[in-house]
């Protein structure tokens, strides 16, 4: 499969705590980009880092990329109950595709 | 609101029937994308179009077919459904090219049960 591998599958932490995920690939990456999905919904992105980057911040999101180990990871700090949702790395292609791992599945206990 | 529309939004369907997912943007975006969602498997893309005219092949593209006539409309195809075919489908799309900022916008997505 050309699917990354997204770890952990799931994630529960408490309010106010930190969520790593983390998501590695295989092949060379354009960029890489993270999206979110709360359930039943589309996706919405949130967060892209090219491939010449090793960290990128977006508000409570810090995204690092390690193009040697052909991993990623992204850190929600200051969780809230609304971050909620299921996450996933996208890798874009050399032919300009995006392919998306399997997710981590995120709870935020109130 | 721009965005991506896509119909229906779910549908039951018996196995065997041709059924067309339809999508459309208003986005004026080059490129669009179908992706179906399988639970345990994340997101898997089916077909793509980086532009009006021209078509290509996903990771699991057997048994869809696509069209891109004009900008707007993306529409998705399954000449005989099969019960594997059972699935959330995404459409979404993206400015395109070769700047490497292709950024995905998503529909709302057509959950599909073919028996």
């Amino acid at each position: 499969s050309q699917q990354g591998e997204e770890d952990p599958q799931a994630l529960s932490i408490q309010e106010g705590e930190n969520a790593t995920m983390n998501c590695s690939y295989k092949t060379s990456i354009n960029n890489l980009q993270w999206y979110r999905q709360n359930s039943g919904r589309g996706l919405v992105h949130l967060i892209l880092i090219r491939s010449n980057e090793r960290e990128k911040h977006s508000g409570r999101l810090r995204v690092t990329l390690d193009t040697s180990k052909k991993s990623s990871s992204l850190l929600i700090t200051a969780s809230r109950a609304a971050d909620t949702a299921s996450y996933f790395c996208a890798r874009m292609d050399s032919s300009y595709k995006l392919i998306f791992g399997s997710g981590t599945r995120l709870l935020v206990r109130p | 609101i721009a965005g991506i529309t896509q119909a229906p939004t779910s549908q039951i369907l018996a196995a065997g029937r041709r059924m067309t997912l339809r999508c459309t943007q208003d986005m004026r975006h080059n490129a669009m994308y179908w992706y179906r969602q399988d639970l345990g498997l994340g997101l898997r893309l089916i077909h793509y179009s980086n532009t009006a005219g021209t078509t290509g092949k996903g990771e699991v593209p057997d048994g869809y077919s696509v069209s891109r006539a004009n900008t707007d409309d993306f529409p998705l195809t399954l000449a005989s459904a099969v019960p594997s075919q059972t699935s959330v489908y995404f459409c979404a799309s993206s400015a395109g090219g070769s700047s490497g900022a292709n950024v995905l916008t998503f529909g709302a997505g057509s959950r599909l049960t073919v028996l």
